[in-house]
């Protein structure tokens, strides 16, 4: 399975874009890349996805590298909602449907 | 449209004791998945079925853990006997086979076993 490199934590201020980063250099699956969020004392929530071009939802945009090697999660306006972890997953060889979740990055926001 | 079910969201057990972890997946998913979340460990996915059949189960870590799908709306974990170490948030997740492979993930039963 792919190895994902995420910074451990960022700090932004409210209404402020947030750009969060992933490295997934060793890639190797040709199916989605996933983000996830968990908020404190709940469950991982679906975020975006994206295979070879930019994405926007109404939660995020996903900017992933031409060579699908990194991707960054892009929060245009950070709330004080937005504080979570975030997990970068990169499709797992083989095309098995399991997710594997790394460390992620402690998003704080500060008002 | 309901979310994934998890019941109960909370247990309190003690060593020894049989635990049952129930899961109601989203209607029209044919994919479910059982993970664990521990501080130590992070998030682990224990076991995953399709259309009611175990794909993989690779993580679950012995034989005190099983998992069975009776059908295409539930699911069991089910430890026994229960060990002070299995304590941690077990999640549910259902997906859509055929699509990008999102996952939705249920509100997780925490589990203490004293």
């Amino acid at each position: 399975d792919a190895k994902t490199t995420q910074p451990n934590s960022m700090e932004s201020n409210e209404e402020e874009p947030v750009h969060l980063p992933c490295n997934h250099s060793t890639i190797s699956g040709t199916d989605y890349i996933h983000w996830y969020r968990q908020l404190p004392s709940q469950g991982p929530e679906y975020v975006i996805h994206g295979l070879t071009s930019n994405v926007n939802n109404r939660m995020a945009s996903l900017a992933i590298a031409e060579d699908r090697k990194s991707s960054t999660l892009i929060l245009h306006r950070a709330t004080l909602r937005d504080a979570a972890v975030y997990y970068c997953i990169p499709p797992t060889q083989g095309g098995s449907e399991k997710l594997v979740f790394g460390k992620g990055t402690k998003l704080t926001v500060n008002p | 449209d309901a979310g994934v079910i998890q019941s109960p969201r909370h247990e309190v057990t003690e060593m020894g004791q049989e635990v049952t972890l129930r899961c109601k997946p989203i209607s029209g998913h044919n994919s479910l998945f059982w993970y664990r979340q521990t501080m130590m460990r992070g998030l682990e996915l224990l076991i995953y079925f399709n259309n009611n059949v175990p794909i993989d189960d690779s993580g679950m870590p012995e034989d005190r853990f099983s998992a069975k799908m009776p059908n295409a709306s539930f699911s069991t974990l089910k430890i026994q006997p229960s060990e002070p170490r299995d304590s941690a948030v077990y999640f549910c997740a259902s997906s859509r086979t055929g699509g990008p492979g999102t996952q939705y993930f249920g509100p997780g039963t925490r589990l203490t076993v004293l």
